[in-house]
């Protein structure tokens, strides 16, 4: 079964670092979504991006973040420099359309020292 | 703006037995879509369930299915037959027609025991 995949899935990294986290969306999907999960709360939405440029961001998602979808197959999210806040869970997701069942990924673990 | 609200923080179940996740929900929008998530401890969000406003029918699939209420704005999550597989969070989510974002509750942890 088709499934999306994140890399890594743990990083740490120092406070002030660039950091990117990468997404291989299931092939055939159009829609990509980063949502984050910051320890014991709740999962949060970041960005949509679909036809390559962003559909929806949130307010969360400041100029620290960007995102690229730099080939055919991988979508990424930049966080420039980065903050001990952004220290949590960073989940891709992409749909077939722009509704209905999104598929995540496994998520990536960001700890910011 | 859209608002899930999970009341329950934790459940505790017995393995077979049947168990509710309580989600209500507030929107302006006449249509949107209403799912259910599971994340088990090792982080990775998985779909359970999802049931449109417009359905007739509440939603089910396998083990799970959606108590769908409109007119009160609740749509919970009902388990029957409770396996110990079962022991994660779940969150309610839902999204406005026409759009993707997602808008999640809080989550509930469901805990089954033998």
């Amino acid at each position: 079964e088709p499934e999306v995949t994140q890399t890594p899935s743990h990083q740490v990294t120092q406070m002030g670092q660039e950091v990117i986290l990468r997404c291989v969306p299931i092939s055939n999907h159009l829609y990509f979504y980063w949502y984050r999960q910051i320890l014991g709360q709740k999962v949060e939405f970041l960005v949509s991006f679909y036809n390559n440029e962003i559909s929806e961001k949130s307010e969360i998602f400041d100029d620290q973040f960007s995102v690229e979808r730099p080939d055919g197959s991988n979508f990424t999210l930049k966080i420039r420099s980065t903050k001990l806040e952004d220290s949590a869970m960073y989940f891709c997701a992409s749909s077939r359309g722009g509704k209905g069942e999104l598929f995540f990924g496994e998520g990536s673990r960001l700890t910011v020292l | 703006a859209q608002k899930i609200t999970q009341t329950q923080p934790g459940m505790f179940v017995q393995e077979k037995e049947a168990v509710t996740l309580d989600c209500t929900y507030d929107t302006s929008d006449p249509s949107y879509g209403l799912f259910w998530y599971k994340q088990p401890s090792s982080g990775e969000m998985i779909f359970l369930i999802y049931q449109g406003s417009y359905d007739q029918q509440n939603a089910t699939e396998g083990r799970y299915s959606l108590n769908f209420q409109k007119a009160r704005k609740s749509a919970n999550l009902v388990i029957s037959a409770s396996q110990l597989g079962d022991s994660a969070m779940y969150f309610c989510a839902m999204v406005p027609k026409g759009y993707s974002t997602l808008t999640f509750g809080k989550g509930t942890m469901l805990l089954v025991s033998p």
